[in-house]
């Protein structure tokens, strides 16, 4: 178990640009969770997936921002044309099912600064 | 809306004293709720819980006690320790099943800082 990685840690980038970010989650996890913080919050739900299919999108998640997982294992995250409101920390999670007695594990995080 | 909502940012205690943060909830359909602690450069790591059919839940040193009729929630930590300077997140979420199972909702956090 080597826990839930994410890449890039950090992303700096101009507004109007696309970025993409990628989380792992632990081996045979079949739920894995978005999230975003931002400075002074906790994080905020962005959506999740079951195996590969999308199961929920918070409406926070503006037509810019895409998530898949194509094969039910690593998650892709991409943001068109930032904005700087979109600068963040962005989490991603993991659990072993769906009940909420599922522990979610928390990757470290993607910080997006836009400039 | 803050659904779930920590209204101290800071929190100070010495060595060996108890801390005690608190959380408060306004959505009803919230039935389990949990702690969460966060060090600087990590991700949250899940610290303890509670189902609403109880009051009191410990593990170790961290207790967390559940007021459903005032929708409020606490967390005990006795003795607190250096190590223990964090920020602290509570969370809620609804065990009514559907899609929004297993989504978590978080409150603004409370920086805890345990002096020696």
């Amino acid at each position: 178990d080597t826990g839930v990685s994410q890449n890039p840690r950090h992303k700096i980038t101009k507004r109007g640009q696309n970025v993409t970010f990628r989380c792992d989650p632990i081996s045979e996890h079949n739920r894995l969770y978005w999230y975003r913080q931002t400075l002074g919050q906790g994080p905020e739900f962005l959506t999740y997936f079951q195996n590969e299919a999308q199961l929920e999108k918070s409406r926070l998640l503006s037509d810019r921002f895409s998530a898949e997982r194509p094969k039910g294992s690593f998650s892709t995250l991409e943001i068109q044309r930032t904005e700087q409101g979109d600068s963040a920390m962005y989490l991603c999670a993991s659990s072993s099912g769906g009940r909420v007695t599922d522990t979610q594990y928390f990757g470290p995080g993607t910080r997006l600064t836009v400039l | 809306d803050q659904q779930v909502k920590q209204n101290s940012p800071s929190l100070s205690v010495q060595e060996g004293r108890i801390s005690i943060l608190n959380c408060d909830y306004t959505n009803s359909m919230f039935d389990y709720f949990l702690w969460y602690k966060k060090y600087p450069a990590e991700g949250p790591t899940f610290l303890i819980s509670i189902s609403s059919i109880k009051d009191k839940n410990e593990d170790g040193r961290f207790t967390v006690f559940l007021n459903k009729s005032a929708k409020h929630l606490s967390l005990h930590i006795v003795p607190s320790q250096p190590g223990d300077s964090a920020v602290y997140f509570c969370a809620a979420a609804t065990n009514a099943g559907g899609t929004s199972y297993g989504k978590l909702t978080f409150g603004q956090g409370t920086i805890l800082t345990v002096h020696p």
